[in-house]
């Protein structure tokens, strides 16, 4: 099953942009990734879904236009824009692994976005 | 509105059991598969396993393969996970999370959390 891997935390300035990272490991560059945040001391909420051709679907409730996502080979791009306060969250990227009766979901090991 | 409602906290000693309920309401219950995801202090998400409440038939991850049973009760659109001989690493928050709407192209919902506490 892939590997998804984020790096442990990133940082932005009030009103600037921010761009976090999902890896796939080699092998699953057509793996879709979905991009979930989790505010302090909730439960993780849908972003959005991320192809190598962009955005899958739609955004999730609530999800401003200032989210917006990227893919390119391996990689899994979550970018915010004009960055707020309640922006500050941990954000975990997933994907669906298998299919039928067999297929499960996969989980990285989520940033934790510092708003300065 | 669409919502999972999950149990409140428990306080578990080691080697005991815990079963945690989540309530779905605002759609179809046996529409979607239901999936359970823990999450330890500090780190990241961890998927368990799903349930298909209209056949009732469960997938587990790997590492939890004959200490989890997933179940659910169509009448009361509730479904329920239960985690055996409990170690002090299962201490987490506990989640259900619906699966994706295909049709809208989006993310289901998550509950709120059942944090699971295992101390001696």
């Amino acid at each position: 099953q892939p590997v998804l891997t984020q790096p442990p935390s990133a940082s932005a300035s009030l009103g600037a942009s921010v761009t976090l990272t999902c890896t796939l490991s080699s092998g699953y560059s057509n793996y879709k990734v979905d991009w979930y945040q989790q505010r302090p001391g909730k439960g993780p909420r849908f972003v959005m879904r991320v192809g190598t051709g962009g955005i899958v679907g739609s955004r999730g409730d609530g999800i401003p236009d200032r989210f917006s996502v990227l893919g390119s080979g391996l990689n899994r791009y979550l970018t915010i824009k004009n960055i707020q306060e309640e922006d500050e969250s941990d954000y975990h990227c997933g994907a669906d692994h298998g299919s039928g009766n067999n297929f499960s979901w996969v989980f990285g090991g989520g940033t934790k976005l510092t708003v300065l | 509105q669409v919502q999972l409602v999950q149990s409140g906290a428990e306080v578990k000693k080691p080697g005991a059991s815990v079963k945690v309920s989540c309530r779905a309401s605002g759609y179809t219950f046996t529409g979607y598969y239901m999936h359970w995801v823990r999450q330890a202090p500090g780190q990241g998400l961890e998927w368990m396993g799903w349930i298909n409440p209209n056949s009732g038939g469960t997938n587990y991850a790997q590492k939890f393969q004959g200490r989890v049973t997933m179940t659910r009760d169509t009448s009361i659109s509730t479904a329920y996970m239960e985690l055996s001989r409990l170690r002090s690493d299962d201490t987490a928050v506990y989640y259900c999370a619906r699966d994706r709407d295909i049709l809208a192209g989006r993310g289901g919902p998550w509950g709120q959390g059942t944090p699971v506490t295992v101390s001696s």
